[in-house]
Order: structure tokens, then C-alpha cells, then sequence
């Protein structure tokens, strides 16, 4: 079967740095999508990977290792706002999106 | 720039009453439409998408249908609601050029059966 794992919910601080970890099996790849979305509100992009290495986006990153089925996205100088959950997505052999239930990210003062 | 909207944001309805959700995109032509739903909690789970005018794939079996009579239009309907038909209901689309683009999203429609 497909699956893609995420912690539930992460806390971090104000100004400091969080690595949300995605692992997935699915049939097939053809890349892997991280979503923000804040309560009540409609998920946004993020950021996609589909080779191996660290995609650079301001305060946000994200990783992938395609060998160990492995993300991260990375997310430095946090603010209050950054306060949402988090999704990570694979596109499988069939080009749709296979979704994590997604990691809630706390972000206290 | 292109936008997608969907209507109405909220709805209550009873159960075993029909339901019809509409999705309209604009700035683009002939884009991949998706409806998903979202459970309390839960990823996103995929009902129905789209790759043209009254061609529709459901992903998985239910009580729920889905149309596109105009290209850059989706409804999710529903003839009898259950309780389990509540959640939260995403639109979204692609531009089918790459397989690679990503999906934007609509504002969604929070549906609760009672």
C-alpha cells in the first residue's frame, strides 16, 4: 500500500529552527510537494522536490532522499505566523498527489 | 492571474438531503480539476479529478458524484447526504502542460450532516 508518515504535532519557539521529517512508500515517484496550511484555510505550496538534495527558499528548505524515502522541510528564524500544519505529498507513478495527515506546528514566544 | 473559487464557504444540511458544490477557475484554459475532502485531523483524501470537459475519474466508491460541463467548471454532488459526508471540501487545479506543477487550491467548503 501507499503511505506517507509525519509527526502529529511539533512545538518550537519563536526565532528558532524546526525540521518537520516526512517518510513515504508509495508505487511509484515523481517528486514530493510540501504544503502550509493554516487553520480553516486551503493548503499553499510550498516547495517541491524530485532529485536528491536541498531546495533553498528563503526562511524555508526542503530535503529529499529519494533512497530512503526521506524529506524534511526545514523552516529557520521562526515567526508567529509560521504557526500552521504542515503537509507533505508524494506524486506517484499515476501523477496524483498521495497526502500525509499532516504535522501542526506550535509556535510559542 | 488565475483564481479559483468555490461556494458557498459553510453548509449545514440534514442527513439524506442532496448536496451540490460548486468550483469555477479562472485565468486559465483546460486545467486538471480535483475534488478533495478533508476529515477533523486527516491528510486529504481524493474523490473525483479531472482532465476535460465530462470526463471524470472517481478515486474512491461512495455516495458522491461528480461533473464538469464546462471547462474550467466542477461540481461534487450528492443525491442522499451521511453523516460521514461531513468535512472539508477542497477544489483545486493544475495546469496540464507538466506533470510536475503543483496543485492550487480553492478556499473550500466546510460541510457539516447532522
Amino acid at each position: 500500500g501507499q503511505n506517507i508518515d509525519q509527526p502529529t504535532e511539533m512545538t518550537a519557539t519563536e526565532g528558532a529552527i524546526v525540521q518537520i521529517n516526512c517518510t513515504y512508500q508509495t508505487s511509484g515517484f515523481n517528486g514530493l510537494f510540501w504544503y502550509q496550511q493554516h487553520a480553516g484555510e486551503a493548503p499553499t505550496f510550498l516547495s517541491y522536490n524530485v532529485l536528491d538534495g536541498l531546495e533553498e527558499k528563503g526562511r524555508f528548505s526542503s530535503f529529499l532522499s529519494r533512497s530512503k524515502g526521506y524529506s524534511y522541510l526545514l523552516l529557520k528564524e521562526l515567526q508567529m505566523k509560521d504557526s500552521a500544519s504542515y503537509l507533505c505529498a508524494v506524486m506517484d507513478s499515476n501523477y496524483q498527489l498521495i497526502w500525509g495527515a499532516g504535522t501542526k506546528l506550535i509556535i510559542k514566544p | 492571474s488565475q483564481t479559483i473559487h468555490q461556494w458557498p464557504a459553510t453548509l449545514v444540511q440534514p442527513v439524506g438531503s442532496p448536496l451540490s458544490l460548486e468550483c469555477t477557475v479562472e485565468g486559465t484554459s483546460n486545467p486538471n480539476l480535483y475534488w478533495y475532502r478533508q476529515a477533523a485531523g486527516r491528510g486529504l483524501q481524493l474523490l473525483f479529478y479531472s482532465v476535460g470537459i465530462g470526463q471524470i475519474s472517481s478515486e474512491v466508491p461512495q455516495n458522491l458524484s461528480a461533473s464538469r460541463p464546462q471547462d474550467r467548471q466542477f461540481i461534487l454532488s450528492s443525491k442522499k447526504l451521511l453523516l460521514s459526508d461531513s468535512g472539508f471540501y477542497l477544489c483545486a487545479w493544475r495546469r496540464p502542460d507538466m506533470e510536475y506543477n503543483e496543485q492550487f487550491f480553492g478556499p473550500g467548503t466546510r460541510l457539516t450532516v447532522l
